[in-house]
């Protein structure tokens, strides 16, 4: 089955202290997107990619790093320079300017 | 700068009675596409629809319909008899055709439907 897979689920970090969010992809999208989403709040977007190699900062990229070395995947690492980042995170993919964005399932990332 | 706006933050309707949800965009672009999701409690977005800009006919999938006005630059979606079920936030989002697309697209800031029983 196609689709985008994100894992964890769930996620707890301690001060200071770097954590990888993993976005994989099977439906061949040059587009991938990740969006951070606080309780009763939208989308914001974090980074974007629309070609292997290379990704752009969104409206909150500050605190946060991507890489897109494959196509099919485009890890977020939520680094200690991100002050607040309890919140949601989804991944999403698309193809083209017409083409409707999958989302991964989300990751919810907790700073204990 | 591309823009949607949801003005309805939160709607609550009884079971049965039908509901829209309005959806207002702005571009500069004369080819665009606009999309509708739904975003249930466990999180995940769901794809509803996609529209684009050369294609007013209005649209109708079961108890959904969308109503697409170039004129009023809007893309309205209603639930009929809504159901519990179709409690959750519903995002509308737009993407330009030029330029560069991943970064020409944009969502709405949703609006969240409670239907109670």
């Amino acid at each position: 089955d196609g689709g985008i897979t994100q894992s964890p689920k769930y996620l707890f970090r301690k001060e200071g202290q770097n954590v990888t969010l993993s976005c994989e992809q099977n439906l061949n999208h040059d587009a991938m997107y990740w969006y951070r989403q606080d309780p009763g709040q939208g989308l914001r977007l974090i980074y974007y990619s629309q070609i292997v190699n290379d990704f752009q900062k969104g409206d909150i990229a500050e605190g946060y790093s991507v890489s897109r070395e494959k196509k099919e995947s485009f890890p977020l690492t939520v680094t200690s320079a991100q002050k607040n980042p309890t919140a949601f995170y989804l991944c999403a993919s698309r193809q083209g300017p017409g083409g409707e964005a999958f989302f991964g399932q989300g990751t919810r990332l907790t700073v204990v | 700068a591309q823009k949607v706006t949801q003005a309805q933050t939160e709607i609550s309707v009884v079971e049965k009675e039908d509901v829209t949800l309005d959806c207002v965009y702005e571009t500069r672009d004369t080819t665009y596409y606009l999309f509708w999701y739904k975003q249930p409690p466990s999180g995940e977005l769901v794809f509803l629809i996609r529209r684009n800009s050369f294609d007013e006919q209005n649209e109708i999938s079961g108890r959904y319909s969308w109503n697409f006005q170039k004129s009023t630059s809007s893309f309205n979606f209603t639930i009929t008899a809504s159901q519990v079920v179709d409690s959750a936030v519903y995002f509308c989002a737009l993407s330009e055709a030029s330029g560069n697309y991943g970064q020409n697209f944009v969502f709405g800031p949703g609006t969240r439907l409670s239907v109670l029983p």
